[in-house]
């Protein structure tokens, strides 16, 4: 399966800043997944990244406070944009592998 | 009505019982499905993979019933290794995830 190394590992914000989580898969993928993942919660899908194409994103979530960029197919970053506390959650980006989907190891956020 | 919806748990048992839980969902058309495995500030890893025929990978059985719409996961001989939250994971056009059912094996 496909392996993702993601960074920031962790970070505390101030509210109104933003910050650029990076997702790096060691072999090319048509898509690529960004979830979070709340306290106690399961995992929620924000957006799907499309290389060459804009992000496609779910219902609740929209570009100006999630951009996402796509440039190649082994990369993909997302940003949490204009933080308030309510964005304190773990992020976690994702690509199909040979079998199921292979998770990056998130990035948990803590907005202050 | 949820997308997948879990027994949430916890499922306290001892080590070496067996222990079962189920996951419905609510799409009919949906084609694959897995069940993950997360440990607790980690991400999520994939157990196995759910076929339609049912399918088996060492102390763990995966069985689908697509009439009734759920999966099903089976531990036997439970570890203490295998406290975790188990993700039902159903895939449509995208990854839907349940709640999670949380095991605990304690010695």
């Amino acid at each position: 399966s496909a392996v993702i190394s993601q960074k920031p590992s962790r970070d505390i914000c101030q509210r109104g800043t933003s910050l650029t989580i990076q997702c790096q898969v060691d072999s090319q993928v048509t898509m690529m997944f960004w979830y979070r993942q709340q306290p106690g919660q399961s995992l929620t899908l924000i957006a799907t990244a499309n290389q060459g194409s804009e992000a496609t994103y779910e219902s609740g979530f929209v570009i100006d406070k999630f951009p996402i960029s796509r440039p190649n197919l082994t990369f993909s970053t997302l940003t949490v944009s204009n933080m308030s506390p309510e964005d304190s959650s773990i992020y976690l980006c994702s690509a199909p592998g040979e079998i199921g989907y292979t998770f990056g190891s998130g990035t948990r956020l803590t907005v202050v | 009505r949820k997308e997948v919806e879990q027994d949430p748990g916890p499922f306290n048992v001892p080590e070496g019982a067996t222990v079962a839980f189920n996951c419905t969902y609510s799409n009919s058309a949906s084609q694959s499905f897995f069940w993950y495995r997360q440990d607790c500030r980690k991400e999520p890893k994939l157990l196995m993979s759910v076929y339609s025929s049912g399918n088996e990978d060492g102390r763990f059985t995966a069985q689908l019933n697509r009439a009734s719409q759920y999966i099903s996961l089976l531990i036997r001989d439970s570890k203490l290794s295998d406290s975790a939250t188990y993700l039902c994971v159903v895939l449509d056009y995208k990854l839907s995830f349940g709640a999670g059912t949380t095991v605990t094996v304690r010695a």
